[in-house]
């Protein structure tokens, strides 16, 4: 079975100060990943997606950037945190679309950041 | 534009009252509608998807039916351990595997 891990569970960072969050996926290969942003009012702001290595699209323009270093590996970075970057950020994968009717997505457990 | 609108925002319940969750969108090309439970601090949990406009799907206390405007979420007889967020999310056919999501609507449920 498929399963996917965020590391860390939670972070907290001073304004300014650099970010990493990464995503892993095991027990599948080739899978389309996202990246997403929810803030206090429960949406989920789609924030990057990637169909293969080093194939990144990105949502919206921001102060945050994503990295697919491996098939399963999935990196969201920015190089100076703002107040604004708080929030619960979640990784999905899904397996595409190739020959299916729909993609469904599947979440991680999330990374609670908290800027100060 | 795509969007999709849930409601109520929240809702309580006695534990046995049954209710409806509703999910409202506006898609060109609805390739999937998607429903998730979301507990606090959590990832979202994939619950249904549905395709087509009379369709039904059902799990446990809860069934999800879709017609061309709405879906609705219907809990019946909840306990408490059905509370949770529930998040509902369309997928186009012009938009690959995005899913645009709505707010949400938070269900608690007293004992």
């Amino acid at each position: 079975s498929q399963t996917i891990h965020q590391w860390p569970a939670t972070l907290v960072q001073p304004v300014g100060s650099p970010l990493s969050l990464e995503c892993t996926v095991e027990g599948t290969s080739n899978p389309n990943l996202y990246w997403y942003r929810q803030a206090a009012g429960r949406g989920l702001q789609l924030l990057f997606y990637s169909v293969g290595i080093g194939q990144i699209s990105s949502e919206v323009p921001q102060n945050l950037s994503a990295s697919r270093p491996q098939d399963r590996q999935f990196i969201l970075s920015s190089k100076k945190l703002l107040l604004s970057d708080s929030g619960f950020y979640l990784c999905a994968w899904s397996q595409g679309l190739a020959g299916g009717v729909t993609d469904t997505q599947y979440f991680g457990p999330g990374t609670r950041l908290t800027v100060l | 534009e795509d969007q999709v609108t849930q409601s109520p925002e929240a809702l309580r319940l006695q534990e046995g009252e049954s209710s409806s969750l509703n999910c409202s969108y506006t898609v060109s090309g609805l390739r999937g509608l998607f429903w998730y439970r979301q507990d606090p601090g959590k990832g979202p949990e994939f619950l249904f998807t549905l395709y087509s406009a009379g369709e039904e799907k059902e799990k446990e206390r809860l069934k999800a039916t879709l017609t061309k405007k709405e879906s609705f979420l219907h809990i019946t007889a909840p306990k408490p351990e059905d509370s949770a967020t529930y998040l509902c999310a369309v997928q186009a056919y012009n938009q690959g595997g995005k899913l645009i999501f709505g707010q949400g609507t938070e269900l608690s449920v007293k004992p």
